[in-house]
């Protein structure tokens, strides 16, 4: 099956800086790459994906990008603002499970 | 809100009991996903349904059971109770199956004691 890595497991950063996290996945045949964050108490929240024929996706201050022949996958967060402290967590697919890393604790200091 | 609803928030129960996780999903969408959230072992895929029909099957114990009603709403049903199955239990749903980002609900948190 499909091993996802995520790291690292926490980070902290400074209001307006970027933050960045990487994820590897062990099988080529995977896909579809989406990215969730979970605030306290609620469930995780899909806020970009990536499929495996585009390289790079960005929304705003949120970017995604992909490296097929490493395959490894990573999150980039610009400008960073106290409402990005979550966790967040990325997976990967190939069908219609999502194989999920273990998650990132990401804490914005104001 | 996001449109995917979970009953009951909270559960306490005993060891060796039996309870049964309700889910809705949005409105329109076929696909419904079950995944269990503990601390050590993360977001575990449990059990898909796509239409009243099971689709996929990932680490769910035998002691676990699901299924989905024509009104497409779900159940996991957990049996046989054990410490170790405290965790947070989440359903989410999508309108197809397959390799598209899907909506959670918010969860239910289970204690066994």
């Amino acid at each position: 099956g499909e091993n996802v890595e995520q790291h690292p497991s926490t980070l902290s950063v400074q209001e307006g800086d970027s933050a960045v996290i990487k994820c590897t996945y062990s099988d080529s045949a995977s896909n579809y790459f989406p990215w969730y964050k979970q605030e306290l108490g609620k469930g995780p929240q899909l806020i970009i994906d990536i499929r495996s024929n585009v390289g790079e996706k960005k929304d705003q201050r949120i970017a995604v990008t992909l490296n097929k022949t490493a395959k490894h996958f990573s999150l980039h967060i610009t400008e960073t603002q106290p409402e990005d402290s979550a966790v967040y967590f990325c997976a990967a697919s190939k069908g219609n499970q999502f194989y999920f890393g273990t998650g990132t604790s990401l804490t914005v200091i104001p | 809100d996001s449109g995917v609803t979970q009953t009951p928030k909270h559960l306490i129960t005993a060891t060796g009991q039996r309870v049964t996780l309700r889910c809705s999903p949005r409105s329109g969408d076929l696909s419904v996903y079950w995944y269990q959230q503990s601390l050590d072992q993360g977001l575990q895929f449990l059990i898909q349904y796509y239409n009243g029909e099971e689709r996929a099957k990932g680490n769910i114990l035998e002691r676990f059971s699901a299924q989905q009603f024509p009104d497409l709403h779900s159940e996991l049903n957990l049996s046989s109770l054990e410490l170790g199955d405290s965790a947070l239990y989440f359903c989410a749903s999508s309108t197809r199956t397959g390799n598209y980002g899907y909506t959670f609900g918010s969860g239910t948190r289970l204690t066994v004691v």
